[in-house]
């Protein structure tokens, strides 16, 4: 039984498009986020949500929206793609905020804009 | 911004050799985590370290973080092909905002 799963795992579309990710954890945690791995492997936050809650914006376009209808999932739609959209978009839940509390990770979705 | 630099960014060495992974910042963090991400696959925890100082051991890997809590290294013993991976440090900070900013990771390959 996945902890994290992500759906779709790739997903190919064209620039100006809009497209959804969905995100679902069955790990009873109250925290989940959404990071960005680009091309080089570097891991950035996008968006932190504990208990349906925004709590953490980064500096993403407002093409981006999160959406939590309750703890255990977390959705990104995102609004006319473009090239540099292409990444792979990684769902994460916590027990809780903190420093004791460490991620579980998604198997991510590999978006490619063309 | 806080930046967590990771040396070395590539490592490519033989089973059964010795290696140490580095995580440097000029910021203090609460805590340090360790992960492990293999092609294809998401970060997987391996370790959490919230003192100053600590060491934890987790069979062949051993971590500590720096007693100012701005550093943490990771030692692995005899590696092995298994341990192939890339492997990412995450500082926590933030408070009621707390978020765990990572490190560009270091790509470790084992060769058997």
């Amino acid at each position: 039984d996945t902890a994290v799963s992500q759906t779709p795992k790739y997903l190919v579309t064209q620039m100006g498009n809009d497209k959804s990710i969905k995100c679902e954890q069955n790990l009873g945690h109250d925290t989940m986020y959404w990071y960005k791995q680009d091309s080089k492997k570097f891991l950035k936050i996008m968006f932190s949500y504990n208990n349906k809650e925004l709590i953490i914006n980064e500096t993403v376009p407002n093409r981006f929206s999160p959406k939590s209808p309750d703890k255990a999932h977390l959705n990104l739609h995102i609004n006319s793609l473009e090239l540099g959209d292409s990444a792979v978009y990684f769902c994460a839940s916590s027990l809780m905020q903190g420093a004791n509390y460490g991620y579980t990770f998604g198997s991510g979705t590999r978006l490619t804009v063309v | 911004t806080q930046l967590l630099e990771q040396s070395p960014q590539f490592l490519s060495i033989q089973e059964g050799e010795n290696l140490t992974v580095y995580c440097n910042s000029s910021s203090v963090f609460s805590s340090l985590q360790w992960y492990r991400q293999e092609p294809g696959e998401g970060p997987v925890l391996l370790v959490t370290v919230v003192t100053g100082g600590e060491v934890k051991k987790l069979k062949r890997l051993t971590f500590q973080f720096g007693d100012a809590r701005k550093d943490s290294s990771l030692h692995i013993t005899a590696a092995q092909p298994g341990d192939t991976g890339l492997y990412l440090c995450a500082g926590g900070s933030g408070g009621s905002n707390y978020k765990l900013t990572f490190g560009k990771g270091t790509l470790l390959t084992v060769n058997p």
